[in-house]
């Protein structure tokens, strides 16, 4: 079955970076554009980034433009998330989620359970 | 303040059947498909409806999907108290290239 397991979370100061990981494994990694979306507490879900299926192609939402870096490593089954230059608003659950390999319909089928990212001094 | 505009809550009884609605605009729900996520609480979104009105497998057919122009809707009948939950309307947006969340709507099953 699919699965999609985060780590990399933590508590770190504003300014500072974190490196998120996503490994997956039952399916075919390769095949499945990737996307990172967060959720600050009791707040609703807010997209992060998309990477193409072959790490070609990659989009962000304007909040983390320029400061996030999405990535995959098709040969570790892993997707990345680079953040820098965290903000106390970045404080959020971050889930990794996989977008489906068929049609244009840009549907997420499967998501992690999600690493707690907290930045505050 | 989310471009895809859901409404913050709803409440219906068991055993009825109520809508929540998804409103956004020709770059987004107007030109590409609507998704629909349920998320219970403490758990991950898990998806309900696909491509504007289709259900995945697995997903019950009490719950449906629909829309027009520029407006989604998701509707959800003979509600059961497991149906409490958060519910998030999606599209891609070909103006922001970027993928949009609305809101999110909370139901409770009075």
């Amino acid at each position: 079955q699919v699965q999609l397991v985060e780590s990399g979370g933590g508590v770190v100061q504003p300014g500072r970076s974190l490196r998120l990981s996503c490994a997956a494994s039952g399916f075919t990694f390769s095949s499945h554009p990737m996307h990172w979306v967060r959720q600050a507490p009791g707040k609703g879900l807010g997209w992060v980034a998309v990477v193409s299926y072959d790490g070609f192609n990659k989009y962000y939402a304007d909040s983390v433009k320029g400061r996030f870096t999405i990535s995959r490593d098709n040969s570790k089954n892993t997707l990345y998330l680079q953040v820098n230059s965290l903000r106390v608003e970045d404080t959020a659950v971050y889930f990794c989620a996989r977008e489906g390999a068929v049609g244009a319909t840009r549907k997420i089928d499967s998501w992690g359970q999600g690493t707690l990212v907290t930045v505050s001094s | 303040q989310s471009v895809l505009t859901q409404p913050p809550s709803v409440s219906e009884a068991p055993r009825q059947r109520v809508t929540i609605s998804c409103s956004g605009s020709s770059s987004n729900i107007g030109n590409n498909a609507v998704n629909w996520y349920q998320q219970l609480p403490g758990e991950a979104p898990k998806l309900l409806i696909y491509y504007d009105d289709l259900l995945p497998s697995g997903v019950s057919d009490r719950f449906s999907g629909s829309k027009s122009g520029t407006s989604a809707s998701l509707a959800i009948s003979g509600l059961q108290s497991e149906d409490e939950a958060d519910y998030y309307c999606s599209a891609w947006d070909d103006s922001l290239d970027g993928l949009l969340f609305g809101g999110g709507t909370r139901l409770t099953v009075l």
